[in-house]
């Protein structure tokens, strides 16, 4: 049972343009919703999260948007760089975010030069 | 620099064997931690929350008999794979939980193979 899915396993984008990640989720009980990039043989690494109280947070280049009523939320990275070629996992929580995490599917982007 | 260690980062054995996976957190305590595991193309699959002091609590379908988790202390974790079989080959991460700021991180990874 997957309780978050990312329905796009993979995502194309040209250096400079917009990337939009989605991940969609299916228990209303969860609070905490955050993305992380990982490199092959690599553990993940934090990027950026927001509570469920909020509907935006942004961080630099990076900004999650969050539609609870559509239990939907999504990734924007603008402008894309090259270096931003991972995979993408999103990630939902009960506590606040720094306890267990349940993980998306992940979707790997490559951004073209 | 790296807040929590995993080794080894990847280790073969033969069929029939044990593999051990140590997770540490550096520079804080964490009386929790989680290990997950993550097949190719696929999700990172939470395996189990380590307590330190007391049992794991492991997810639905796994074997806790196969993967001994021990929380010896306030800093480390270990993920014992018993008599691996080559359907354990997977990618292990551990994460450990740091109270202070309310992040979570998560060790490099190890990846197993086995023949």
């Amino acid at each position: 049972d997957q309780q978050v899915k990312q329905n796009s396993p993979s995502l194309s984008v040209q250096e400079g343009r917009i990337s939009i990640l989605n991940c969609d989720y299916t228990n209303s009980m969860f609070d905490y919703f955050l993305w992380y990039k990982k490199y092959p043989a690599e553990g993940p690494t934090f990027l950026i999260s927001i509570s469920s109280i909020k509907d935006k947070n942004e961080d630099g280049r990076f900004t999650v948007f969050l539609n609870k009523s559509a239990k939907h939320l999504s990734l924007h990275i603008v402008p894309s760089q090259p270096g931003d070629s991972a995979v993408y996992f999103c990630a939902a929580s009960f506590s606040g975010g720094y306890q267990k995490v349940t993980f998306g599917t992940g979707t790997k982007l490559q951004v073209i030069p | 620099g790296a807040v929590v260690s995993q080794h080894p980062s990847w280790v073969i054995c033969k069929s029939g064997t044990s593999v051990k996976i140590e997770c540490r957190s550096l520079d804080f305590q964490a009386t929790t931690m989680f290990w997950y595991r993550q097949f190719p193309k696929q999700s990172l699959m939470l395996m189990a929350t380590s307590n330190e002091g007391s049992k794991a609590t492991y997810e639905q379908g796994v074997e806790k008999d196969k993967f001994l988790i021990n929380h010896a202390s306030l800093t480390l974790s270990t993920l014992t794979v018993t008599s691996a079989h080559p359907e354990d080959s997977s990618f292990y991460i551990c994460s450990a939980p740091r109270d202070r700021d309310e992040k979570l991180f998560f060790g490099s990874g190890t990846q197993l193979s086995v023949l």
